[in-house]
């Protein structure tokens, strides 16, 4: 099973707003409103941002945003922030031998 | 809310079984239909999912690790638990138990992490 395919960086000012790409197939993000995104800071584990494509968890602020569009899943940060600083991984439902997939990671950069 | 704690030896010698416990609080783990994960993480790298153990005690293994994994849970103990057989070095990574959503398509609550080290 292939990892999902994101842009290694993207970086962008404070009070501006980036998008993540997530790029898979019909298979996992194409076929299922099953993607989700993790918010990982240096030595600290992942957190849940985003489930079931646009569902932010009790707690996530407003201001991270999920979308997709046929393959591709995208998460957009809005009014960027330092503490936004991190790596972000996607995940998919598919329907290979893994119940899910992760994406090959993004790291975020407040410049 | 729900915690997780990764224990266990965070160095382990070639060929040898990596076993790590993880120890739930703050809720049952046997209540709800939650599936209880493994994922790992190689330094610098991404992430990647080793199995898990639904509430029922069925099982699901990463396939190019099935043949190596064992995925347990202890009810009395609020306790679930990983074994890695036959380790090599690309065994080293960061290893996370997690709780997957009752839909078992995301993991929604993660423990902190424990460093396994694979070295003679």
């Amino acid at each position: 099973q292939s990892a999902l395919t994101q842009p290694a960086s993207v970086s962008g000012s404070p009070g501006q707003s980036i998008t993540i790409s997530c790029t898979g197939t019909s298979s996992d993000v194409g076929g299922y409103n099953y993607v989700s995104w993790y918010q990982q800071h240096p030595g600290k584990a992942p957190k849940l941002m985003i489930y079931e494509v646009t569902n932010r968890p009790s707690g996530v602020s407003n201001r991270f945003s999920g979308t997709k569009s046929g393959n591709t899943a995208s998460l957009t940060i809005s009014g960027l922030q330092a503490e936004d600083e991190a790596d972000y991984y996607c995940s998919s439902y598919t329907s290979s031998s893994t119940p899910y997939v992760f994406g090959t990671g993004t790291k975020v950069t407040v410049l | 809310q729900v915690q997780l704690q990764e224990s266990g030896p965070g160095l382990v010698k070639p060929s040898q079984t990596l076993s790590l416990t993880c120890t739930v609080s703050g809720g049952s783990i046997s209540s709800g239909s939650y599936y209880w994960s493994w994922i790992r993480q190689p330094a610098g790298k991404g992430l990647e999912w080793i199995g898990r153990i639904y509430t029922s005690g069925s099982t699901n293994y990463n396939p190019s690790l099935k043949s190596r994994v064992t995925i347990s849970v202890d009810t009395s103990k609020n306790q679930f638990s990983l074994k890695l057989s036959s380790v090599t070095a690309a065994d080293t990574a960061v290893y996370y138990c997690a709780r997957e959503a009752t839909t078992g398509t995301h993991v929604d609550f993660w423990g902190q992490g424990t460093l396994v080290t694979v070295s003679s």
